[in-house]
């Protein structure tokens, strides 16, 4: 029963390095999404797949990039960081269709400091 | 514009006291709507949704909300408070590929 697993849990980068965070879901659902958690700013979306083979910008894309590598995998990654990309991010999956319907199921997290 | 709002960022209840967290949302269609629950260090778990019908919903853990169109709210209440509820709590409202999520409210419990 993994559901959505993020890895790694924790990362320190310092200013400019790239980095690639990792997310696999094993329940088949179509649609994958990445957020980021800022205090008193509730989830704000990067980007999300709305099934294998798409992706779309959300709320906040600047910075980032993903890769739907396949239908359990969503990657995301940052290129050049920044400070202001420090945040927690999570990863989540839901099955596609029923306009909505379906909740999402959320990855336990990436904690990501930028220096 | 579609939107969530969560009035209150932290609310501070007694042990065993009811609770309310507010939540109203803006959208043009049918709202579909979800409370959310984070602890610390962890993901968000799904409470309850709201889809039709009974505008009454019960939701895992004892919690349940209410949707009432006129006020466009959809608030969460449980009746007695557990210290283990101290979390921090998420309204959001989907739409067919994204939701839009509250700034949530963070719960503290005193024993």
């Amino acid at each position: 029963n993994a559901g959505v697993t993020q890895t790694p849990k924790f990362q320190v980068l310092k200013t400019g390095q790239s980095m690639t965070l990792q997310c696999a879901q094993d329940m088949n659902h179509n649609s994958m999404y990445w957020y980021r958690q800022d205090p008193g700013m509730g989830l704000r979306l990067i980007y999300y797949s709305a099934s294998e083979g798409t992706t779309d910008k959300g709320e906040v894309p600047n910075g980032y990039n993903v890769s739907r590598l396949n239908k359990r995998e969503f990657s995301l990654r940052l290129e050049s960081a920044a400070p202001s990309q420090t945040s927690v991010y999570f990863c989540a999956s839901r099955p596609f269709g029923d306009r909505g319907r379906q909740p999402q199921h959320f990855g336990d997290g990436t904690r990501l400091s930028i220096l | 514009a579609q939107s969530v709002t969560q009035p209150d960022i932290h609310i501070t209840v007694s042990e065993g006291a009811s609770l309310e967290l507010r939540c109203n949302y803006s959208y043009g269609a049918t709202p579909y709507l979800f409370w959310y629950v984070q602890s610390p260090g962890q993901g968000l778990q799904l409470l309850l949704k709201y889809f039709s019908g009974d505008t009454l919903v019960q939701g895992i853990k004892g919690f349940e909300a209410e949707f009432k169109r006129s006020q466009s709210s959809f608030n969460l209440r449980k009746p007695s408070v557990h210290w283990s509820d101290a979390a921090e709590y998420f309204c959001a409202v989907a739409g067919t590929y994204k939701y839009i999520f509250g700034t949530g409210t963070r719960l503290k419990v005193l024993a």
